[in-house]
């Protein structure tokens, strides 16, 4: 199965200041079909389910907002959030979605 | 609006066994692959079990040969027969919809989840 690995465990980030958080995965991503890298980024506020963000490494979901973007390719991916907002306080999973699915182990994110 | 209501967690002794639902509206069931995510209290997110929309189904190492994945179209409902149930398998229990048909797990749509609490 390929692990994925998020640093940090968590992070406290200042209003309006950015968030970073990475991910690496055990094994390229790399989706033969398109060549694109199935990795998503889902966020998890307390006491609600996951909601996905980021898909195939950079694709925002609809009305997702466009301070959350996605970059990475093969095995080293980073989410990013510009300017922090209040609402942005969860838990921030990645996750592989090649053939089968793993997450990795979340990232705490928390107003300084 | 879409949605998915999952339905049947409770409490259960160990080595009991336990059916779960989840109940699905506002998009063509049909047409989507589904699947069962767990978080244990406190912990992260673990992919258990995928039904396509055909009927194909896949396991996590973590419950192959004591859970059931079936899908009843005609009646818009995911199941999940649990057996052999452990205290690992304490958990949330999310249904979710993935983003196509079958291969791609990625998931767009999910559930409230439903508590199953496995102790003695």
């Amino acid at each position: 199965d390929i692990v994925m690995t998020q640093s940090p465990d968590s992070l406290a980030v200042s209003l309006g200041e950015r968030a970073t958080i990475n991910c690496k995965s055990s094994q390229s991503v790399l989706y033969g079909s398109n060549s694109k890298n199935c990795l998503g980024w889902y966020q998890q506020k307390p006491g609600q389910p996951p909601k996905l963000l980021i898909y195939w490494a950079s694709t925002r979901e609809s009305g997702v907002p466009d301070r959350f973007s996605g970059s990475g390719s093969g095995t080293d991916f980073t989410l990013t959030i510009s300017s922090l907002q209040a609402e942005d306080v969860a838990v921030y999973y990645c996750q592989q979605y090649c053939g089968s699915s793993t997450f990795g182990q979340g990232t705490k994110v928390e107003i300084k | 609006e879409a949605q998915l209501l999952e339905s049947g967690g409770g409490f259960i002794q160990p080595g009991g066994s336990l059916r779960l639902s989840c109940a699905a509206s506002g998009f063509t069931f049909s047409g989507y692959a589904m699947s069962w995510v767990r978080q244990a209290p406190g912990k992260g997110l673990e992919w258990v079990s995928g039904i396509s929309d055909g009927g194909a189904t896949y396991y996590g190492d973590s419950v192959k040969g004591r859970f059931i994945i079936s899908r009843d179209n005609s009646k818009n409902t995911l199941n999940f027969q649990m057996n052999s149930l452990g205290a690992d398998d304490t958990a949330i229990y999310y249904c979710a919809k993935e983003v196509s048909a079958g291969g791609i797990p990625l998931f767009d749509l999910w559930g409230q989840g439903t508590l199953v609490t496995v102790s003695s």
